[in-house]
Order: C-alpha cells, then structure tokens, then sequence
C-alpha cells in the first residue's frame, strides 16, 4: 500500500514553454501533499507545501508564479513549471502524507526528470 | 530551521562487514528523525524513522539507527551487509508534530564490494 505515482517520468522540453507533472496518491488520500527539488549529487529541496482545496505554501526562494501548484482533489497534486528556462531542468519528487491524525509518514513517487533545452 | 549534515557522500564497504552511516542535525525545536533509502531509478523508501519514545530504532532489513540527543546525532548501522543494500541513503528531519515538509542531508552512496 501507499504508493504515489508521477507522470511523466520525464520530460523534454523547449525554453519558455510550460510543463505539467502530476502527483498521484495511488490508494490513500493524502490531505497533504509536498514538492521536492533535486539537482544531481545534491540533496533533496523542498520547493512547497499542497494542502488540498487551499493555496500553496512556497519556501524562501521559490517563485510561486514559476511554479504553480494545484491540489485540487485528496488523491491528486499538480507542479506546472512556467516558462521553463534551462536552470529549471532539474529531478522533481513529490511526496505524499495520509490523511489522519498521527500520519507523520511521507510516501515519495518516483520523481521526474525534467529537462529544458 | 533544521539542518541535516551528512559528512560521507561516500561508503564503499565489503560484503558481510559491518558499516555506520552518519547523521548529524541541527535544530532549536524538538523533531523527528528519518533514513530514507533510494535504489537505482526508484523513489525514496522509508527506512526507518524516529518519533518518541526508545532511541533505537530498527527497521525490517537489518539496519538501526539511534537517536543520540546530547550529540543531536542519528546514525545509521548494520552489522553485516549484502550487496542489496547498495543505494543512496538520506537522513531527514522534521520539526516535532510532523506536519511540515522534511529537510534532508545531502545522501551518502553505500557502495558494498564482494
């Protein structure tokens, strides 16, 4: 149980287009929903926090209209990177918290390779 | 803030011998404490985690970690490895209440050699 898919797995993109990943709670709700950053042999950034039906919450440093987020249903969290430039291709992880009190775990999909050219 | 230091980026380790992963954190409010494992193309794993209570910590495959507050450490060891074990491994915090997102350390790559 509590698997978190992505789509895609990766991606190719032009400079100044946009690009769509999806982050999916396969079989559990997950209230809250989180985003991660990953450039090659570095650790893991959190870019933002989802909670379903409200706003985002981006970290210092992170542009919230360069990357939209939308967690529109309890299975379902969206990172749109806007006008992406080739700084932006990067590894982006999404994880995932059950619904519930004492759901402290986060559950990781598989990430997405995003690269812009 | 939290921050997560993990000073071997990495460990080459020989079959069957023992290894100790290190993970030191730094935080003013009270966390919880995780090592997350990271195949080759597959996502984070959950490996084990620290909430309250014992210090020691186990998980399914073997490793343990304990969590030492004076040395606001969080190491990772297993008494004798396989070559499964070879991935990247992350120490995360996370401030007590676990609502927030996971600060990680920058990973460290256990390499076992047979």
């Amino acid at each position: 149980g509590a698997v978190v898919s992505q789509h895609p797995s990766w991606v190719i993109c032009k400079s100044g287009t946009s690009v769509k990943i999806e982050c999916r709670s396969l079989d559990f709700q997950a209230t809250t929903m989180f985003w991660y950053r990953q450039f090659p042999k570095q650790s893991l950034m959190l870019m933002a926090t989802s909670n379903e039906g409200s706003k985002a919450t981006y970290e210092q440093g992170v542009e919230k209209d360069k990357f939209l987020i939308n967690h529109a249903s309890l299975t379902l969290s969206t990172l749109t990177v806007t006008s992406a430039h080739p700084e932006d291709s990067s590894f982006y992880i999404c994880s995932a918290r059950a619904t519930g009190t004492g759901q402290f775990e986060q559950y990781f999909g598989p990430g997405t390779r995003l690269t812009v050219t | 803030a939290q921050s997560v230091t993990q000073l071997d980026s990495q460990v080459p380790v020989f079959e069957e011998a023992p290894v100790e992963l290190r993970c030191n954190y730094s935080s003013s409010v009270s966390v919880y404490l995780f090592w997350y494992v990271q195949y080759p193309n597959q996502g984070l794993q959950l490996l084990l985690k620290y909430l309250s209570g014992s210090t020691l910590v186990e998980s399914i495959n073997g490793f343990e970690a304990e969590f030492n507050k004076s040395q606001t450490s969080f190491h990772l060891r297993k008494p004798s490895v396989h070559i499964s074990d070879t991935a990247e491994y992350f120490c995360a915090v996370s401030p007590g209440g676990g609502a927030d997102g996971l600060t990680f350390g920058k990973g460290t790559h256990l390499i076992i050699q047979p």
